[in-house]
C-alpha cells in the first residue's frame, strides 16, 4: 500500500514560470514532510521540509504548502530554471527517521 | 567532511555471489540509514542505526541481507547469495537528531 503518492510521473514547465509538484499521503500519523531532488547517477539531495504544525515553509525560490485536512502537500518553484530539471521525491515520516518516499515526479524546465 | 560516501559506486556480480557495500556517514551524525531504490520507484527504507545499535529493520531485508555498524561510524551492507531481484541502487544516508537525512551517491548493483 503506497502511503505517499505522487500521481504525476512527469511535468514540463517553461523557464521563468511556476512549477507545482503535488504529493498526497494516507497516514495521518505523519508529522514531518520533505522534498528531495535527484539528478541521474546521484543520491537524493534535500530541498525543503515542513513540520505538521505549519502550513507553509519558504526557502528562496522553493515553497512547500501542507494541507493536513486534505493530506496533501505541494512544492512550488518560482521562477523555474533549467537547472531545476530533475526527479523530485516527496517523503513523509512519523518522527525524524524512516522516511516513506513517493515514486517521484520528473520535472523538465524548458529554456 | 564532504558528505556521505559510498563504495563502490557500481558493482556487477553473478547470481549466487556475495557482495558487500560500505558507507561512511557525515562524521558528526549518529544516525545511519540504508535505502534501496529500483527503477521508477522512490527509495525504500531497509534499516536504521543509532550509533552502533540497529534499531529497525524493514521486512524488505530478507535473511540474505545483513547490515552492521560496528563502531558507530561506517556501516556495511552485505547481500548473500545474490538474486537478480536484488539489482537496485543501494543508498546510505546519515543524520543527527535535529537534521534531515543526507544521502550518499549510492551503489548501483547489477546481478547477472
Amino acid at each position: 500500500d503506497q502511503q505517499v503518492k505522487q500521481n504525476s510521473p512527469s511535468l514540463s514547465v517553461q523557464e521563468g514560470r511556476i512549477s507545482i509538484l503535488n504529493c498526497d499521503y494516507t497516514n495521518s500519523m505523519f508529522d514531518y514532510f520533505l522534498w528531495y531532488k535527484k539528478y541521474p547517477a546521484e543520491g537524493p539531495t534535500f530541498l525543503i521540509s515542513i513540520s505538521s504544525i505549519k502550513d507553509k515553509n519558504e526557502d528562496g525560490r522553493f515553497t512547500v504548502f501542507l494541507n493536513k485536512s486534505a493530506k496533501h502537500l505541494s512544492l512550488h518553484i518560482v521562477p523555474s530554471q533549467p537547472g531545476d530539471s530533475a526527479v523530485y521525491f516527496c517523503a513523509a515520516s512519523e518522527g525524524t527517521y524512516k522516511y516513506i518516499f513517493g515514486t517521484g515526479t520528473r520535472l523538465k524546465v524548458l529554456a | 567532511d564532504t558528505g556521505v560516501s559510498q563504495d563502490p559506486r557500481h558493482k556487477i556480480t553473478k547470481r549466487g555471489q556475495n557482495v558487500t557495500f560500505r558507507c561512511d556517514p557525515i562524521s558528526e551524525h549518529n544516525r545511519l540509514y540504508w535505502y534501496r531504490q529500483t527503477l521508477g520507484q522512490g527509495p525504500e527504507f531497509l534499516t536504521y542505526f543509532q550509533n552502533e545499535a540497529q534499531l529497525e529493520k524493514s521486512r524488505l531485508l530478507s535473511d540474505r541481507f545483513s547490515a552492521e555498524r560496528p563502531k558507530g561510524s561506517f556501516s556495511t551492507l552485505e547481500i548473500q547469495r545474490t538474486e537478480q531481484g536484488d539489482s537496485a541502487m543501494y543508498l546510505c544516508a546519515s543524520s543527527s537528531r535535529d537534521t534531515e537525512a543526507f544521502f550518499g551517491q549510492g551503489t548501483r548493483l547489477t546481478v547477472v
